[in-house]
């Protein structure tokens, strides 16, 4: 079983629209949880972190839910320069500092 | 501070030669990690390097393919007899040690061609 699963999408929609991804971690123990954002050809880039409590930032929501150990990312209004690859990312429990990547969402927001 | 840096951006290698990748992590961060992105797919992870030492490599392939972070210098990736199945985007990380929440910063990418 992998350490993180993502549904690879694509997920196509209109803008405005609202859209949510969900990931999934195989290692309860895990802490640290993120998501990223890639661009075609591009280096991936830390959206936000996820916190216990779930963060906002902006029109960009996150949640932990530690029972069924899944991550969400919400997406508000969807903008034309929203479209990207959305990485789902979990950090090891252990002294190694190991990070764990999705493979990987994709979002293309349609005019 | 400058951001992770690698070079080159782009390779290109005929079949057989050895391909070199470095990577310069940022400022203070001692973790170092490779990942590799084949078109159209997600990061694979290859290993995982602090300063002299190999932490991880359960990503890499057990054959043609090396790693290392010496003391001084940057990060080498090396790839031996390259194969045009080697062509991809090849991303490094870095990291700082110890604290929760700790993202990585990600270099550029070296974009390598076998021909």
């Amino acid at each position: 079983r992998k350490e993180v699963e993502q549904d690879p999408g694509p997920f196509n929609v209109p803008e405005g629209a609202t859209v949510a991804f969900n990931c999934t971690y195989s290692n309860s123990a895990s802490q640290s949880f993120f998501w990223y954002r890639q661009d075609c050809r591009k280096e991936p880039k830390l959206l936000m972190s996820v916190y216990s409590s779930g963060n906002e930032d902006g029109r960009f929501t996150a949640q932990l839910n530690r029972a069924s150990q899944y991550i969400s990312l919400l997406i508000r209004d969807s903008k034309l320069s929203d479209s990207a690859t959305y990485l789902c990312v979990v950090k090891g429990t252990n002294n190694f500092n190991k990070f764990y990547f999705g493979s990987g969402t994709k979002l293309n927001v349609k005019p | 501070n400058a951001g992770v840096m690698q070079n080159p951006r782009h390779l290109v290698r005929r079949r057989g030669q050895e391909a070199r990748l470095r990577c310069s992590p940022m400022k203070g961060h001692s973790h170092v990690y490779w990942y590799r992105q084949l078109p159209e797919e997600g990061l694979k992870f290859m290993v995982y390097l602090q300063k002299e030492n190999i932490i991880d490599e359960s990503g890499m392939p057990k054959e043609r393919f090396s790693a290392e972070f010496p003391k001084e210098g940057p990060s080498i990736l090396r790839i031996q007899q390259v194969v045009r199945g080697d062509s991809a985007a090849y991303f490094c990380a870095s990291s700082p040690t110890g604290v929760d929440y700790n993202e990585q910063f990600f270099g550029p990418g070296t974009r390598l061609t076998v021909l």
